[in-house]
C-alpha cells in the first residue's frame, strides 16, 4: 500500500515563511502534487513535480527529493487567506492519486 | 472547477439502502475518481476509472462499486449503506497527460447514513 506522512497542524504569522514536509513510501511513483483545501471547499490543484528540484510559482514553491522520498511545500509572505489544509499526494501508475492526511495551516496576525 | 458536477450535494440515507452518488464533467478528461474525506483520514481513493468501462480499485473499495458508460459521467453506489460510510465524497477528473496532472475537483457530496 501507499504511505504518505505530513505534519497534521502548522501555525505561522502573517507575512512568514512556512513549509509543509511530506515523506512517502510506495511503489510505481511518478510524482508529488499539492493540494489546497479551505473548510467546506472543494481541494485545489497547486503544484506538480516529477523530477527532483525546486518548482516556483508565485509565492508557493514545491520541492522533490526522489532518492529521499520526500518533498515540500513553502508558503512565503503568508497571508490570512492562506489559512488551509494543504495536501501532498503521489502520483502512480496508471495515474492513481493516493493523498496524505492533511496539515492544517493556521496563519495569525 | 473545470466543470465538475456533484450530486446530490446533501443526502441522508438509512441504513441498508442503495445510494448512488453522480458524477458529471464538461472537460472530457479522460481519467476520473472517487474519493471520501473523513476527519483524520485525508482523502482517500475508492475507485478510479481510466476511460469508458474501464475502472478499479483504490484503497477503500469495499461496500462500493463505481460505472463509466460514458466519459462525462461517474457514477459511485453504495450497495448497502452502513453508518461507517458517513463521509463526504469527492470526485475528480484529469487529463493525466505527462503536460497535465492537475485533477479538478468537484463540490463534494455529504452523505449521512443513519
Amino acid at each position: 500500500g501507499q504511505s504518505l506522512e505530513q505534519p497534521s497542524e502548522v501555525t505561522a504569522v502573517e507575512g512568514a515563511i512556512v513549509q509543509i514536509n511530506c515523506t512517502y513510501q510506495t511503489s510505481g511513483f511518478y510524482g508529488l502534487s499539492w493540494y489546497q483545501q479551505h473548510d467546506g471547499g472543494a481541494p485545489t490543484f497547486l503544484s506538480y513535480n516529477a523530477l527532483d528540484g525546486l518548482e516556483e510559482t508565485g509565492r508557493f514553491s514545491s520541492f522533490l527529493s526522489r532518492s529521499d522520498s520526500y518533498g515540500y511545500l513553502l508558503l512565503q509572505e503568508l497571508q490570512m487567506k492562506d489559512s488551509a489544509s494543504y495536501f501532498c499526494a503521489v502520483r502512480l501508475t496508471g495515474n492513481q492519486f493516493y493523498f496524505g492526511t492533511g496539515t492544517s495551516l493556521t496563519v495569525i496576525p | 472547477d473545470a466543470g465538475i458536477t456533484q450530486s446530490p450535494r446533501h443526502k441522508v440515507t438509512e441504513t441498508g439502502t442503495p445510494v448512488t452518488l453522480r458524477c458529471h464533467q464538461t472537460e472530457n478528461h479522460r481519467y476520473m475518481y472517487w474519493y471520501r474525506q473523513d476527519p483524520g483520514h485525508g482523502l482517500r481513493l475508492i475507485h478510479y476509472s481510466y476511460g469508458v468501462k474501464d475502472t478499479d480499485k483504490g484503497e477503500v473499495s469495499d461496500g462500493y462499486s463505481v460505472s463509466r458508460s460514458k466519459t462525462e459521467d461517474f457514477l459511485l453506489t453504495l450497495e448497502s449503506a452502513t453508518s461507517s460510510q458517513t463521509s463526504v465524497y469527492f470526485c475528480a477528473a484529469t487529463p493525466g497527460t505527462a503536460s497535465n496532472t492537475e485533477a479538478f475537483f468537484g463540490q463534494g457530496t455529504r452523505l449521512t447514513v443513519v
